[in-house]
């Protein structure tokens, strides 16, 4: 167990709609990263927040959206969905940002 | 920008055999290098990394790796394959605030 939790494990949803996938880091990480992980795309960071603060963006579609509340808990926000959005969604935390990080499981999404 | 690229999709590697997973990356400044493994249907596990000092680093599981900064590489090598290391295989290299993945080497250990 990495100390990541992320929800839900699988979410199903039709294309067009809007869905929000939750992420809480190992206790003490200030560093919230978003990956997906698709079949034909390998892993593709998208997103990272320190302490609240974006810090850095990476491949992240404009329906897609995040942030990082006082808590440190993160949460991906995805709108109009399509099909091509299926993957598999990982949130990974870190202490610092030259330390390594900690995968949560991943949140399946398939959008049919 | 950074860039990491594992030039092997797959390796194939009899069960005790030494084994490598070949990696190399472009980075501006000293690069933080990491390898990942990742089991199926689960997150990614960290194995080990590198970030200042002795070129050959000792990681979780019996994996070492080797920094080679005239060749920019970061090869994961193991001596003795087990069947239980057949995984995917991620590099990682972090430039300023991003980390950025291989896009991964499927490693098969056949007994």
């Amino acid at each position: 167990d990495s100390g990541v939790t992320q929800t839900p494990k699988h979410l199903i949803t039709a294309t067009g709609q809007r869905v929000t996938l939750r992420c809480s880091p190992r206790s003490g990480d200030l560093s919230v990263y978003w990956y997906q992980q698709s079949l034909d795309q390998g892993l593709q960071f998208l997103i990272q927040y320190y302490n609240g603060e974006e810090r850095a963006k990476g491949n992240i579609l404009e329906r897609f959206s995040a942030q990082q509340f006082p808590d440190l808990h993160s949460e991906l926000n995805l709108s109009s969905l399509e099909l091509g959005d299926s993957a598999l969604y990982f949130c990974a935390s870190s202490f610092r940002e030259d330390t390594e990080a900690f995968f949560g499981q991943g949140t399946r999404l398939t959008v049919v | 920008a950074q860039s990491v690229a594992q030039p092997e999709d797959q390796v194939n590697v009899a069960e005790g055999n030494p084994l490598t997973v070949k990696c190399t990356y472009s980075v501006s400044g000293n690069p933080y290098l990491f390898w990942y493994v990742q089991y199926p249907n689960r997150g990614l596990q960290f194995l080990l990394k590198y970030i200042t000092g002795d070129n050959l680093v000792k990681g979780s599981y019996g994996f070492e790796a080797e920094f080679n900064k005239s060749q920019t590489s970061f090869h994961l090598k193991k001596p003795s394959a087990l069947v239980s290391d057949s995984a995917l295989y991620f590099c990682a290299v972090r430039g300023g605030f991003k980390t950025i993945f291989g896009a991964g080497t499927r490693l098969f250990v056949k007994a």
